[in-house]
């Protein structure tokens, strides 16, 4: 179930250093923006979502930061743990009347003891 | 921690045949949706249903693709006619709430596969 594409772009970083996964979205009509982790055989898994009227936010171990002005979601990982190795996705919700979200491509992360 | 769930994990289908994916959502949620995943592409919206009716499809979901809520717990992803290019990871997934902006929570998926 995971993102297998020769182009998706990874990310390498040694157990206990933080990781930071970044995500550029296309509209600045968007909302809400949503991180999963989706590790091998498993569907998207919920990490942590954000609001288009705040610039951060926090969550055990991880936190996300919305630049609106140039349109750019960060997600960083504290002391990064080698479960944390998966492929990681942004998701955004443009405004308006709309439930679905657009995913972007995804970003592994190895995570090397 | 409740989940969605979603059966069967894998299904090969002959070109042609029809097909049904089955989920069950999470209890209190209100609000499904089916994604697919093309091996090596992004995952894509597919169609959105609430309080028994379509509320948002893509251009994918062409009048190939039918969603249906039989009962008070499943719901069902049909394709009539499979082809080759239906080949993909189907990922259902529910919510609270729908435009509200509550995250959307997916199941495993099921790769199906078109021979």
């Amino acid at each position: 179930g995971e993102s297998v594409g020769l182009h998706l772009p990874t990310l390498s970083v040694q157990e206990g250093d933080n990781s930071i996964i970044n995500c550029a979205y296309s509209n600045s009509a968007s909302d809400y923006f949503i991180w999963y982790k989706q590790e091998s055989g498993k569907g998207p898994q919920f990490i942590i979502d954000i609001r288009s009227n705040m610039d951060k936010r926090q969550g055990q171990r991880v936190t996300v930061l919305l630049n609106k002005t140039v349109k750019h979601l960060s997600l960083q990982i504290a002391a990064t743990q080698p479960g944390d190795s998966a492929v990681y996705f942004c998701a955004e919700k443009r405004g308006g009347n709309t439930d679905k979200l657009i995913f972007g491509t995804g970003t592994r992360l190895q995570v090397f003891p | 921690e409740p989940e969605v769930t979603q059966t069967p994990s894998h299904q090969v289908t002959q070109m042609g045949q029809e097909v049904i994916l089955r989920c069950v959502p999470i209890s209190n949620h209100l609000y499904f949706y089916w994604y697919r995943q093309i091996l090596g592409q992004k995952v894509e919206f597919l169609v959105s249903f609430y309080n028994n009716e379509i509320s948002e499809k893509s251009e994918i979901f062409d009048d190939q693709f039918s969603v249906e809520r039989p009962d008070g717990s499943n719901f069902t992803l049909k394709i009539r006619s499979t082809k080759l290019e239906d080949s993909a990871m189907y990922f259902c997934a529910s919510s609270e709430a729908g435009k509200g902006n509550q995250p959307q929570h997916f199941g495993d998926g099921t790769r199906l596969s078109i021979l």
